[in-house]
């Protein structure tokens, strides 16, 4: 099983719509999970840290559930520049941090 | 903007030859971990740095080294190159070398093995 599995998409939506992405980790020790943004050949860019008790930004809400060991990220209204891919990331058993393969998010006009 | 630079930005090389690449981190942190990205693959772990020692490596053969210098930038050499090396190289800095410290990616180097 790996790490960190992700739905890779991908996930075509209409502006103003409302996507879910989820991610599964299957190291129970994890303690530190972050959502990070990726644009088409650029680098990996923090979106937010996720906490127990979830957290918002704006139109992102991101969600911990530590007894199922999964990650979501909410956005709503998704705007064109939404498009992008979302990677999710845990700290590792021997790695600082375990990305997942990531989400590919296309909003459409 | 990060703060984390890289060089060079696109690098050509081929099969057996020997790449050094380049990372300045953030002004103020003191760790630096390098990734791999290929195609369609998420960053994978290479090794990270923190005060100028070696501090944790992922599953990487040793022609992939590293060091760190005082001012905390970093480099990674890879020798014997394989066409397998061509991806991404992305440097991440961080405050501290704790999990719980975020990461701040440069824009990486492409490698292209040939």
């Amino acid at each position: 099983r790996k790490e960190v599995e992700q739905d890779p998409g991908p996930f075509n939506v209409p502006e103003g719509a409302t996507v879910a992405f989820n991610c599964t980790y299957s190291n129970s020790a994890s303690q530190s999970f972050f959502w990070y943004r990726q644009d088409c050949r650029k680098e990996p860019k923090l979106l937010m840290s996720v906490y127990s008790s979830g957290n918002e930004d704006g139109r992102f809400t991101a969600q911990l559930n530590r007894a199922s060991q999964y990650i979501s990220l909410l956005i709503r209204d998704s705007k064109l520049s939404d498009s992008a891919t979302y990677l999710c990331v845990v700290n590792g058993r021997n790695t600082p941090l375990v990305f997942g393969k990531g989400t590919r998010l296309s909003v459409i006009a | 903007e990060t703060g984390v630079t890289q060089s060079p930005t696109h690098l050509i090389k081929t099969r057996g030859q020997q790449v050094t690449l380049r990372c300045s981190s953030q002004s103020g942190h003191n760790t630096v971990s390098w990734y791999q990205q290929a195609l369609g693959q998420g960053p994978q772990f290479i090794f990270q740095y923190y005060r100028e020692e070696e501090n944790g490596r992922g599953n990487f053969p040793p022609r992939f080294s590293g060091l760190q210098f005082p001012n905390y930038s970093s480099e990674l050499n890879v020798n014997a190159l394989e066409l397998d090396d061509s991806a991404l190289y992305l440097c991440a800095s961080s405050l501290e070398a704790g999990r719980s410290y975020e990461q701040y990616f440069g824009p990486g180097t492409r490698l292209t093995v040939t």
